[in-house]
């Protein structure tokens, strides 16, 4: 079966840094996607890796290795905006999303 | 660009109504869109994937005469939740994928929240 596993929780403190992991095995691989979601609130774009490797936007970086399964977000200087769920999604070998359950941040100050 | 939107934002309907929830892509065109509902402190549930013009498809345990999908327009596809019961209480969001695109490229809709009482 097609698995995806995110920590369910997480705490950090506004101004540290976080990272989120997430471990994936699903027919295929065609790309991760990385969304941030609050509460009440459709999920938004946050990042897209296919290649191996750190993809840096800003305070948010992603990286992805294929040989591993594995991705994390790393989120830095954080802001208590960052509170929130941040959702792994793969793209599978027939290009259907596959969403993990989430992984919720609270940031203290 | 890629602005979805849903109408209505939020509904409360008394059990055994029928709800109608419409999603349309306002900047571009869409040929497949997807409906997915979440339940509080879980993830995404895909439901169904709408394509223009075709038999939306089911996501196994999702019933389709239950979830009504209508996709005639490039720009909009509608969720109707018939007969409808509390434990179908729910936020419901679509998500669109632009013609051409890969149909894992989906932007979403803010979210529609179903309570049935």
């Amino acid at each position: 079966g097609q698995n995806i596993d995110q920590p369910t929780e997480m705490t950090a403190t506004e101004g540290a840094i976080v990272q989120i992991n997430c471990t994936y095995q699903t027919s295929g691989f065609n790309g991760l996607f990385w969304y941030q979601q609050h509460a009440g609130e459709a999920p938004t774009f946050l990042s897209y890796n296919v290649l191996d490797g750190l993809e840096e936007k800003g305070r948010f970086s992603s990286f992805l290795s294929r040989s591993k399964g594995y991705s994390y977000l790393l989120l830095k200087e954080l802001q208590m905006k960052d509170s929130a769920s941040y959702l792994c999604a793969v793209v599978d070998s027939n290009y259907q999303l596959i969403w993990g359950a989430g992984t919720k941040l609270i940031i203290k100050p | 660009g890629a602005v979805v939107s849903q109408h209505p934002s939020w509904v409360i309907c008394k059990s055994g109504t029928s709800v109608k929830i419409e999603c349309r892509s306002l900047d571009f065109q869409a040929t497949t869109m997807f409906w997915y509902r979440q339940f509080p402190k879980q993830s995404l549930m895909l439901m169904a994937t709408s394509n223009e013009g075709s038999k939306a498809t089911y996501e196994q345990g999702v019933e389709k005469d239950k979830f009504l999908i209508n996709h005639a327009s490039l720009t909009l596809s509608t969720l109707t939740v018939t007969s409808a019961h509390p434990e179908d209480s729910s936020f419901y969001i679509c998500s669109a994928s632009p013609t051409g695109q890969d149909t894992y490229e989906q932007y979403f809709g803010p979210g529609t929240r179903l309570t049935v009482t």
